[in-house]
């Protein structure tokens, strides 16, 4: 059974940099029938998809946050990482990570981490 | 973007009841919908992928119909574990994934 992790800083400052990796264990399979993705959900709001990347290594980005965007996946180390620039309070949120599945019309996010709360404060 | 809209946005029932939640798109997604848990404290789970179909392992009172723009989660017989937050998913623009605001089903 797959499982995920999310790690990283609880705090970062405004103006600075978001860095969270996703640790990936158990039945870890690198097919073109997934993908991972990270999502995040400020407090009180909706979920919202901040970005994907494929097994072919192309990365896929929200386009609201597309200038500020990294996600990268280390295969060797079974984990994958998001990097998020310029962080303003509006960035606060419970940030996960999931693998997406590769349906055959469809794509769907399982399974997920159990997230972690990332607060923009000086 | 395609919005995803919910309702109701909580929900009071009880052990045994059944119930129904709404998920609307702004526009026509035919059945890309996906369905989830979230329970406190554990990451949140995928019942239902295409709208209606059923995630391995998720209990068969879990049922999910609609297509188009209108779609919705029936629990029936509700069990003291399905009180949580449900959310839906839209996978039509698979580069601009929305999320619907979630549903609060209390007992």
């Amino acid at each position: 059974q797959l499982q995920l992790q999310e790690s990283g800083p609880g705090l970062v400052k405004p103006s600075e940099t978001l860095s969270l990796t996703c640790n990936v264990s158990g039945d870890y399979i690198r097919s073109s029938s997934y993908f991972w993705g990270w999502i995040r959900q400020p407090p009180g709001k909706e979920m919202e998809w901040i970005a994907s990347i494929y097994y072919s290594g192309n990365p896929y980005y929200n386009p609201s946050l597309r200038s500020r965007v990294t996600i990268s996946e280390d295969t060797s180390k079974k984990h994958f990482s998001l990097k998020l620039s310029s962080v303003t309070a509006a960035d606060t949120a419970v940030y996960y990570c999931a693998r997406g599945v590769v349906g055959t019309f469809i794509h769907w996010f399982d399974p997920w981490g159990h997230g972690t709360l990332v607060t923009v404060s000086s | 973007d395609i919005q995803m809209t919910q309702s109701p946005s909580s929900l009071s029932a009880s052990v045994g009841d059944r119930v129904t939640i709404t998920c609307r798109a702004s526009q026509s997604i035919s059945s890309y919908l996906n369905w989830y848990q979230h329970r406190p404290g554990k990451p949140p789970r995928l019942l239902i992928y295409a709208a209606s179909t059923l995630q391995s392992g998720v209990p068969s009172r879990f049922s999910g119909s609609g297509s188009g723009t209108d779609f919705t989660l029936t629990i029936n017989n509700l069990q003291p574990e399905d009180f949580a937050i449900y959310f839906c998913q839209q996978s039509y623009s698979t580069l601009q994934y929305t999320f619907g605001q979630g549903t609060k089903l209390e007992i």
